[in-house]
């Protein structure tokens, strides 16, 4: 079975701090995605990437960054964390299709 | 981009009924459409995808259809259980389930439907 691991399910920081998110695969996987995911709001993409250092810009990249320096990790980065980034955040691999997802991140802003 | 829209936002079904979630999309260029069942305090599964090249697709109480003539596609779920109590997402790609690299291999998801099952 795909594997897609988030490194904590629970996260609680404070106003201006730099969060990372962490997120690894164990399936060789191409493509990665980070989504956020609000109630009522859906799924919204904030990035992906398609291969080792690349990365491409979702719907609301506003306030995050990304890193991809080998192929199986992906990591979100939130340069100065604000409260409205309070959120559920979920890591996704494909080899194409379909996404397989991780059990998400419970990020949480005070 | 690809706008998805799905309804409705919640359903509420006696055990044993079924119940159907209904999903338009806006690019015709779109070729792949997976649904997502996600329970409480887990990540978004996979649980039946479809094609453009085909109409139907079933597997056990499960099924989907596309229409893409309308750019429609449902999820249609018989003898519902409690345990189907989720919510659930459908998506569209223009990558096809090959799709590789850049744009062709991301999802456009709808706002989730909560199926509730009463017992």
């Amino acid at each position: 079975d795909v594997k897609v691991t988030q490194s904590s399910r629970y996260l609680v920081k404070r106003t201006g701090e730099k969060v990372f998110l962490e997120c690894v695969q164990d399936m060789d996987h191409e493509n990665m995605f980070w989504y956020r995911q609000d109630p009522g709001l859906g799924l919204r993409l904030i990035y992906f990437s398609y291969d080792v250092k690349m990365k491409e810009k979702g719907d609301i990249p506003e306030g995050y960054s990304v890193s991809r320096e080998k192929k199986e990790r992906f990591s979100l980065i939130l340069e100065s964390a604000s409260t409205n980034q309070t959120s559920m955040y979920l890591c996704a691999s494909s080899p194409g299709a379909p996404q397989h997802f991780g059990d998400g991140t419970r990020l949480s802003i005070l | 981009g690809e706008n998805v829209e799905q309804h409705p936002s919640t359903l509420s079904v006696q055990e044993g009924d079924s119940a159907v979630i209904k999903c338009t999309y806006s690019d015709s260029a779109s070729n792949y459409f997976p649904w997502y069942k996600q329970e409480l305090g887990k990540g978004p599964q996979l649980i039946i995808d479809i094609r453009s090249n085909v109409g139907e697709k079933k597997d056990q109480r499960i099924a989907v259809t596309l229409n893409k003539t309308a750019k429609h596609f449902s999820l249609h779920i018989t003898e519902t259980q409690p345990e189907d109590s989720a919510v659930y997402f459908c998506a569209a790609s223009m990558g096809g389930p090959g799709g590789r690299g850049s744009t062709l291999g991301r999802l456009y998801f709808g706002r989730g439907t909560q199926l509730t099952v009463w017992p």
